[in-house]
Formats: structure tokens, C-alpha cells, sequence
């Protein structure tokens, strides 16, 4: 089945180190989209991607990086530069503009 | 500005009971709407959506939502709430065109009693 697979579920690093979350899709949708989710907060725009090698800068970009080499992949690299960046991370796509996204289901990310 | 409104941060309902999440909008062109819910831990997944047509949309899992250009609202409904629709459910905006993302609202957190 078609999907949006994110890993690691969990993951835990020291602070000052740099990590990167997998965002992959079978989903042969063009654009991308990664948001941080804090208790409260709602969901906030990192960066999105609307084509291979090309990608904006969403609300909260600083300390974030992200590549976009192939369709199916929009891995997100949380850098020491973010101040505070334990958080529920979310992937998403979608196919054609006005379409819903499709949501990955998460990675958890606790700096320690 | 761009923004979406959930005004309701929790909401306890009686099972069996209707139920209505409320979702305001702000934005400059015709929006495009969506409800999403999210169980704990996980992704989310899309209720229902509303570009244009009739106002009233039916979504999965009995539920539905009515879109009130007068009011800048989309808001959720469902007639009869199970213990099973416990989670936290999203409102979202976004344009018609290209090269822009969805705007979301903080959630609203169900909770149903029995």
C-alpha cells in the first residue's frame, strides 16, 4: 500500500548534535511538507517542497535544513542551532495543489 | 494575516451525543478547508475537505462539516458521538494555488464520557 513512512519513531540525542529524520513516500506525490507539533501549539510549517531540488522555508525554518534529491524522499536535519528541538516531528505530501495531505506518522525527537 | 481559530481547546461530551468543533478562518483568497484527527502519537488523517460547491460535506466516520462564507466557519459536526472519536481533531486553510502549505489551527481535544 502507498503510504508515508517516517523514521525513527523515537529518537534521542545529546544536545548539540545534529539529527536527521527520514521522510519517505510511495506515494508519486509532488509536494512535501515537515511541521513540528508541540503540545498546544498546533502544528507549525519547517520547510515544504513542492519539486526535486527545490524547497521554501516554512514559519519556524531556523535551525532546520532539508534536502529534496529525489521525489520520494524530504529528510529533515535538526541542527544544533535549534534552541529547542524536542518535539513531535510530521511528514506530509500531497498530489496536487487544494488536495489534503497524506500525514506520516511521526517521529519523537527528545534531546537529553 | 492568514490564520486558522479553533476556539475551544477541550470539549468533554456524553456518549451518544452531538457533537459540533468550531474552526474560524482569516484568509484573502477562496480558501480551501479541511478537518483533520489525530489519536495520540500518531499522524493525522484527513476527515473531509471543502473547496466549492455545496456548503454542507460529509466526511468518514459519520461525520460532516458546513462552511459559512458569512461567518469565516467550517465547522465539525456529528450526530452521535462514540467513545471511539476521542482524539484531537485539526482544522486547516490553504490556497488554490501552487507552491503554498496548509495553515492549522492549535486543536480542539475531545474527550467523551460515558
Amino acid at each position: 500500500d502507498g503510504g508515508i513512512t517516517q523514521s525513527p519513531k523515537y529518537l534521542f540525542r545529546k544536545e548539540g548534535q545534529n539529527v536527521t529524520l527520514s521522510c519517505e513516500q510511495n506515494l508519486n506525490h509532488d509536494a512535501m511538507y515537515w511541521y513540528r507539533q508541540d503540545p498546544g501549539q498546533g502544528l507549525r510549517l519547517i520547510y515544504y517542497s513542492q519539486i526535486v531540488n527545490d524547497f521554501q522555508k516554512g514559519d519556524i525554518a531556523e535551525g532546520y535544513s532539508v534536502s529534496r534529491e529525489k521525489k520520494e524522499s524530504f529528510p529533515l536535519t535538526v541542527t544544533s542551532a535549534q534552541k529547542n528541538p524536542t518535539a513531535f516531528y510530521l511528514c506530509a505530501s500531497r498530489k496536487a495543489t487544494g488536495d489534503g495531505y497524506t500525514f506520516g506518522s511521526g517521529t519523537r525527537l527528545t534531546v537529553v | 494575516a492568514q490564520s486558522v481559530t479553533q476556539p475551544d481547546i477541550h470539549i468533554t461530551v456524553s456518549e451518544g451525543a452531538s457533537l459540533e468543533l468550531r474552526c474560524n478562518y482569516s484568509y484573502g483568497a477562496t480558501p480551501y478547508l479541511f478537518w483533520y484527527v489525530q489519536s495520540p502519537g500518531q499522524g493525522l488523517q484527513l476527515l473531509l475537505k471543502y473547496f466549492s460547491g455545496d456548503t454542507l460535506v460529509q466526511g468518514i466516520k459519520g461525520f460532516e462539516a458546513e462552511f459559512k462564507r458569512s461567518q469565516s466557519s467550517f465547522n465539525l459536526r456529528k450526530p452521535s458521538v462514540h467513545w471511539s472519536d476521542a482524539a484531537e481533531y485539526f482544522c486547516a486553510v490553504g490556497a488554490g494555488q501552487a507552491g503554498t502549505a496548509l495553515i492549522f489551527g492549535k486543536g480542539t481535544t475531545l474527550s467523551v464520557s460515558s
